[in-house]
């Protein structure tokens, strides 16, 4: 099984602040790596796929980067809608797993 | 619009069952393969099972192995998750979810979930 490790567990930052989060798989993902949002009480919601490539309708101040063991979300300048939990996801091989997640919280 | 409405949670004694079941709208249901995932209280996301887009394969994660089965009627948009010899551990909300291929990266991904059931077993 390929173990997905995020990092920070947490953070807090400020509005306007730019914040990056890791995942870091522990064999190639290739670029099969997703991330999601999660705000409380609601289903996650994805915002970048295949390492990279933005949702249609999801705000450009979110980017992903990376491939093989190593990818990066970072929020350029961050909102108040976006205080929430972030999660990464690799697809490349079965069974699917999840980050244990990244709760961004306000400072 | 595409929506995903989970039913069949509630409560149950350990090694009883429930059949979970995820109604689906507005894209052509026999067409995409389907996931479960679910979420303990407090805790992150686990991947439970997959179908493909006719029912003919089927995968799950080892910890449902042997006590869970996901099927699928496309006649009636829904999928379904039987879930048999429920332990405390199973206790989560239970997501469905859409999978997505991009044909461009060849990559897949879930554009579309549930809002979820809650599945709590405890005696």
């Amino acid at each position: 099984d390929i173990q997905m490790t995020q990092s920070p567990s947490s953070l807090s930052a400020s509005v306007g602040d730019r914040v990056t989060i890791t995942c870091r798989a522990s064999q190639s993902s290739s670029r099969s790596l997703n991330w999601y949002q999660q705000k409380p009480g609601k289903a996650p919601k994805l915002l970048i796929f295949a390492a990279s490539r933005l949702l249609t309708g999801v705000p450009s101040r979110f980017s992903g980067s990376g491939s093989g063991t190593d990818f990066t979300l970072t929020i350029s300048s961050l909102q108040p809608e976006d205080f929430a939990t972030y999660y990464c996801q690799q697809t490349y091989s079965s069974p699917l797993t999840f980050g244990g997640g990244t709760k961004v919280e306000i400072k | 619009e595409v929506q995903l409405v989970e039913s069949g949670g509630g409560s149950v004694q350990p090694g009883g069952s429930l059949r979970l079941s995820c109604a689906a709208s507005g894209f052509t249901f026999s067409s995409y393969w389907m996931h479960w995932v679910r979420q303990a209280p407090g805790k992150g996301l686990v991947w439970v099972s997959r179908i493909s887009s006719d029912g003919s394969s089927t995968t799950y994660a080892d910890s449902v192995k042997g006590r869970v089965t996901i099927s699928r009627d496309n006649a009636k948009n829904t999928l379904y998750l039987q879930m048999n010899s429920l332990r405390a551990e199973d206790t989560a909300v239970y997501y469905c979810a859409k999978e997505s291929t991009s044909f461009v990266t060849g990559t897949f991904h879930f554009d579309s979930w549930g809002q979820g059931t809650l599945v709590t077993v405890s005696s």
